[in-house]
């Protein structure tokens, strides 16, 4: 990836467990939107989160950024089976970069029942 | 709520021919985003349109092309094929091209070079 680095690269969970994800970047960003890949399929939209935002709330979906350490977490709350997916955080750098997203390598999460 | 369309979902074309992809978006939305994600990978961008104006551009191969139309539609032309394009191919359209706008994905079109 240009922009940086998921880790884990694989998780592997049970059902009703947390499931905490992290992403850095490299560079300064506009805002940092999390999207979710099912196996060769459309990129979902989570959740956005802005730079000059900490911490963001959606359901069973946490997002926190650090833009000190160019770094953002994803945690999902109470995992389900159907959560089994790839996780992508994406940036967007904003200024004459216009909105286009830059994306990091994903973790791709399996939630066992 | 409508969603972004694509088509075709799916395309095999033989190396050197020529392929055409189209992309319809969102209502109301004015620009569009084309990225290409190989098998295992993350999605790169191509190329951006804002108001049917090339916006931004990204690792395009010149072999492609692109562009938008009156109706904010856009198509993507991918020619002289080689192995190495094979590959998911997404388009993504937002409301105003500026962050922070979040950019919805449509399903994508699987795209096999053989």
């Amino acid at each position: 990836s240009q922009q940086g680095e998921e880790d884990p690269q694989a998780l592997s969970i049970q059902e009703g467990e947390n499931a905490t994800m992290n992403c850095s970047y490299k560079t300064s960003i506009n805002n940092l939107q999390w999207y979710r890949q099912n196996s060769g399929r459309g990129l979902v939209h989570l959740i956005l989160i802005r730079s000059n935002e900490r911490e963001k709330h959606s359901g069973r979906l946490r997002v926190t950024l650090d833009t000190s350490k160019k770094s953002s977490s994803l945690l999902i709350t109470a995992s389900r089976a159907a959560d089994t997916a790839s996780y992508f955080c994406a940036t967007s750098a904003g200024g004459t970069s216009y909105g286009k997203l830059t994306f990091g390598q994903g973790t791709i999460l399996t939630v066992h029942p | 709520a409508a969603g972004v369309i694509q088509s075709p979902r799916h395309l095999i074309k033989e190396k050197r021919e020529t392929a055409t992809l189209k992309c319809y978006p969102i209502p109301r939305h004015d620009t569009v985003y084309w990225y290409q994600q190989g098998p295992g990978q993350d999605p790169q961008f191509l190329i951006s349109f804002y108001e049917k104006m090339q916006s931004d551009k990204g690792s395009i191969p010149d072999r492609f092309s692109a562009q938008q139309f009156s109706d904010y539609h856009s198509e993507l032309n991918m020619s002289s094929l080689e192995l190495g394009d094979s590959a998911l191919y997404f388009c993504a359209s937002s409301l105003g091209r500026g962050s922070p706008e979040t950019q919805y994905f449509g399903p994508g079109t699987r795209l096999l070079v053989l």
